[in-house]
């Protein structure tokens, strides 16, 4: 069973950096591309990030591209999301997700953990 | 960027309902889409990958159709566990794109 831990989330000033950490088990995961997803508070789900099953690869949404980087450690079986200069708008609850074996969208999620970006 | 158009955004309906949600691509997506229902405080959940085909362990009340730029989720008849949010997300190309969601809420 696919299981997906976030952790590493909370409450940030403005400018500063924070880096999510996401435990996975249930799955193989040096075989999976994996993605990291947000949903401000009271808002839609917006994609932000996805890196390669061997890390190689990652594509950014616009909105964090240059401040924010997704990796990887097979290793040790986590996914990473180095947040910098982080803005009030970056405010969300965070998810790493797991798409299926063919890219058809995801089919694994993290519970979410929630960063605020405030002074 | 391919953008997603979601409709409507709210819904008002009772049990036992007919209940249609549609998502417009603004450019043709293949069957590259799927449909998420997410309950406050919880993660999304798919129903819905290849724009009709049903995620296992979801009721057979959900349903999905559409190809190219038209795509439809259809609860056959509405449920007490259904009240949710629903969304539309394209995986034909990145960045991958929702549709901004539709509340189903009771009448």
């Amino acid at each position: 069973q696919v299981q997906l831990v976030e952790s590493g989330g909370g409450v940030v000033q403005p400018g500063r950096s924070l880096r999510l950490s996401c435990a996975a088990s249930g799955f193989t995961l040096y075989a999976s591309g994996m993605h990291w997803v947000r949903q401000a508070p009271g808002k839609g789900l917006e994609w932000v990030a996805v890196v390669s099953y061997d890390g190689s690869n990652k594509l950014y949404a616009d909105s964090v591209k240059g401040r924010f980087t997704i990796s990887r450690d097979n290793s040790q079986k986590t996914l990473y999301l180095q947040m910098n200069s982080l803005r009030p708008e970056d405010t969300a609850v965070y998810y790493c997700a797991k798409p299926d074996s063919y890219d058809r969208g995801f089919d694994g999620w993290g519970q979410g953990i929630l960063v605020t970006v405030s002074s | 960027d391919i953008q997603m158009t979601q409709s409507p955004s709210s819904l008002s309906a009772s049990v036992g309902d007919r209940v249609t949600i549609t998502c417009r691509a603004s450019q043709g997506i293949r069957n590259d889409l799927g449909w998420y229902q997410q309950k406050p405080g919880k993660a999304p959940e798919r129903l819905i990958f290849a724009a009709s085909s049903l995620q296992s362990g979801v009721p057979s009340r959900f349903s999905g159709s559409g190809y190219g730029t038209e795509f439809t989720l259809t609860i056959s008849s509405l449920q007490p566990e259904d009240f949710a949010t629903y969304y539309c997300l394209q995986h034909n190309s990145f960045p991958w794109t929702f549709g901004q969601g539709t509340e189903v809420d009771l009448k």
